[in-house]
């Protein structure tokens, strides 16, 4: 039972330099969400997908892109990294209908 | 729009109870749940309360009073292993019911 899966793990980036990160989930949620965490911080939505075919920007969107590829999978892309990107990545999945949020493993991004 | 507030970090001894705060703003309530974030780590799910009273799941337990926009996360028999970050969180309706997260609270177990 696989939950979210994102990749890669980790990356470092040099300034300008793009890249895409890859989540997929198989617990057949609707809602599909990309947060980044700073150190000692808490979670801040960049973009969600409350459903296949529908992206909105959440509170930090700007720099980045996302797909929503189909129901499974939801990317993010950085068109050009900047070293203000640098953090940690989280793919989660939901329900619509319930708060229950499951994790993926994050991607920690280094942008030199 | 909507907020939660949680303390920032709150300190403990091993083997005591400690309760950690939740109050939140929303223009429409689907539940508050809490998650847990160990160091390096993902955020876990832990709890979820859509009425009032106390939900108990072995050590931990979460309370939510709906009239006073409030709720706390409850953790006994305090071990080491809980020392992390914990968030409580709410859904919101104005956004198409994406989460809302609190700053989260770091809890500190001291020995």
């Amino acid at each position: 039972n696989a939950g979210v899966t994102q990749t890669p793990k980790f990356q470092v980036l040099k300034t300008g330099q793009s890249m895409t990160l890859q989540c997929a989930q198989d617990m057949n949620h609707n809602s599909m969400y990309w947060y980044r965490q700073d150190p000692g911080m808490g979670l801040r939505l960049i973009y969600y997908s409350a459903s296949e075919g529908t992206t909105d920007k959440g509170e930090v969107p700007n720099g980045y892109n996302v797909s929503r590829l189909n129901k499974r999978e939801f990317s993010l892309r950085l068109e050009s990294a900047a070293p203000s990107q640098t953090s940690v990545y989280f793919c989660a999945s939901s329900e619509i209908s319930r708060t229950e949020a499951f994790f993926g493993q994050g991607t920690r991004l280094t942008v030199v | 729009g909507q907020s939660l507030e949680q303390p920032s970090e709150v300190t403990a001894v091993e083997g005591a109870i400690v309760q950690i705060n939740c109050t939140y703003q929303t223009s429409g309530f689907y539940g508050l749940s809490w998650y847990q974030q160990h160091d390096g780590g993902a955020p876990t799910f832990l709890s979820y309360n859509a009425l009032d009273g106390l939900e108990e799941t072995g050590r931990f337990s979460s309370f939510l009073s709906r009239s006073d926009s409030y709720g706390y996360l409850l953790l006994q028999e305090l071990q080491m292993k809980d020392s992390a970050s914990y968030f409580c969180a709410v859904r919101d309706p104005d956004s198409n019911y994406q989460l809302i997260w609190g700053a989260g609270t770091k809890l500190i177990i001291k020995p």
